[in-house]
């Protein structure tokens, strides 16, 4: 069965305090491996689609990794703008997008 | 690009009503949209996916009588809500693939419905 597993549930960071959320997942054969940022009362918004192993993304102060078990987003001397719910999800072979429960950054200014 | 937009953003019904909630890409054509649920503190759970021209797949445990979709056209998939109950309040979210795309899903900004 398809699953993701996204820790911290929770972090909360000084501005300018980098740092990584992790996304584990088991999946039959992976078409993508997707990171999201929602905010509060809101629709997820998209960052990155991972595709393969050793595949690395980059906007501004994010930073998306991959390897065949684990997805890593680092966050680069975050602003408290960056505060929201990063949201990982993976889609096998069936199709379907199956989504984490999310890791709440929390940035103090 | 790749814009989604719902309608409304919230809306507040009386149980045994029935609300309509639209979902429209704005500025690229989606054959499949999907439609999820989530609860506060919760991730987002797939109700189901539809496909244009064709009757939605629903997930397991979703009652398709009750959450009637319709995918009319490659921008619009509407979910109604029939005979609402109080615990039907949730956050609803819908999601669209370009169909020139590879697999990502563009969200919507989500229904906030209330039944009371």
């Amino acid at each position: 069965e398809d699953q993701v597993t996204q820790s911290p549930e929770a972090l909360r960071l000084q501005e300018g305090e980098s740092s990584s959320l992790n996304c584990s997942y088991t999946v039959s054969g992976l078409r993508g491996l997707f990171w999201y940022r929602q905010d509060p009362g809101k629709g997820p918004e998209f960052l990155f689609t991972l595709y393969s192993a050793g595949e690395e993304k980059e906007k501004e102060r994010l930073k998306a990794t991959l390897t065949k078990k684990e997805s890593f987003l680092h966050i680069t001397a975050p602003k408290p703008e960056d505060s929201a719910t990063y949201l990982c999800a993976v889609q096998g072979k069936n199709d379907k997008i199956i989504f984490g429960k999310g890791t709440r950054l929390h940035i103090l200014p | 690009g790749a814009v989604v937009s719902q309608h409304p953003s919230w809306v507040i019904c009386k149980s045994g009503t029935s609300v309509k909630i639209e979902c429209r890409s704005l500025d690229f054509q989606a054959t499949t949209m999907f439609w999820y649920r989530q609860f506060p503190k919760q991730s987002l759970m797939l109700m189901a996916t539809s496909n244009e021209g064709s009757k939605a797949t629903y997930e397991q445990g979703v009652e398709k009588d009750k959450f009637l979709i319709n995918h009319a056209s490659l921008t619009l998939s509407t979910l109604t809500v029939t005979s609402a109950h109080p615990e039907d309040s949730s956050f609803y979210i819908c999601s669209a693939r370009d169909r020139k795309g590879t697999y990502e899903q563009y969200f919507g900004p989500g229904t906030r419905l209330t039944v009371t």
